[in-house]
């Protein structure tokens, strides 16, 4: 069974500031790893992805994250954030060995910009 | 392309009542995964399906609660008799095959259920 641990709920950070967002995950298999943003009253979106390869993947909009075996992490970065990066984000694994791609996602953390 | 569809956007339905909610893949995705938001919670998986066949519902109560995928048309998940603590947002993701590595789920907006 996998797992995933968003530890914080909420996080509040000053605009142009910078800004992380933590996850941890639980597998006894290997695993993708994923974080999808969900604006208010949206579905999910993909930011960016883990599949394989380099284990620093980045998004479009500014956005980073790490994989990291050891600590069994997947941390999402930001160097500056802006206003519309207010949003909650959910970080989320599959099994990297089945064909069957269900997705376990953590709990959610809410960013808020403070201009 | 036109995104994942569901519909309706919002249900209101009373005790009892039966929900039918619909998800429309992306086009060219043979795969259908529906889940659950209840409120203040992460989403948690529930039903597998591709086109006839249900793959994994392990995340399915295992009473009211159904999912199809026929041939032609769309995706169904449906409620029967509900209760007050069906109420969440159940959204429904699709995936294009499996041989094209992409490992990505594409979300629909979702639909609301409110049961009063």
């Amino acid at each position: 069974a996998q797992s995933v641990t968003q530890l914080d709920s909420q996080v509040p950070v000053f605009e142009e500031a910078p800004v992380e967002l933590r996850c941890n995950y639980s597998s006894s298999v290997s695993v993708y790893l994923f974080w999808y943003v969900q604006y208010p009253n949206q579905g999910l979106q993909l930011l960016l992805k883990y599949l394989s390869g380099s284990t620093l993947v980045e998004s479009i909009n500014g956005f980073e994250a790490e994989f990291n075996k050891s600590q069994t992490s997947f941390h999402l970065r930001k160097p500056s954030v802006h206003i519309s990066d207010t949003a909650e984000y959910f970080c989320a694994v599959s099994d990297g060995n089945s064909g069957n791609e269900k997705l376990t996602f953590g709990t959610g953390t809410r960013l808020t910009i403070i201009p | 392309n036109a995104g994942v569809m569901q519909n309706p956007r919002h249900l209101v339905r009373r005790r009892g009542q039966e929900a039918r909610l619909r998800c429309s893949p992306m086009k060219g995705h043979s795969h259908v995964y529906w889940y659950r938001q209840l409120p203040e919670e992460g989403l948690k998986f529930m039903v597998y399906l591709q086109k006839e066949n249900i793959i994994d519902e392990s995340g399915m109560p295992k009473e009211r609660f159904s999912a199809e995928f026929p041939k032609e048309g769309p995706s169904i998940l449906r409620i029967q008799q509900v209760v007050r603590g069906d109420s969440a947002a159940y959204f429904c993701a699709s995936s294009p095959p499996i041989r094209e590595g992409k490992k990505t789920q594409y979300f629909g907006p979702g639909t609301r259920l409110l049961v009063l």
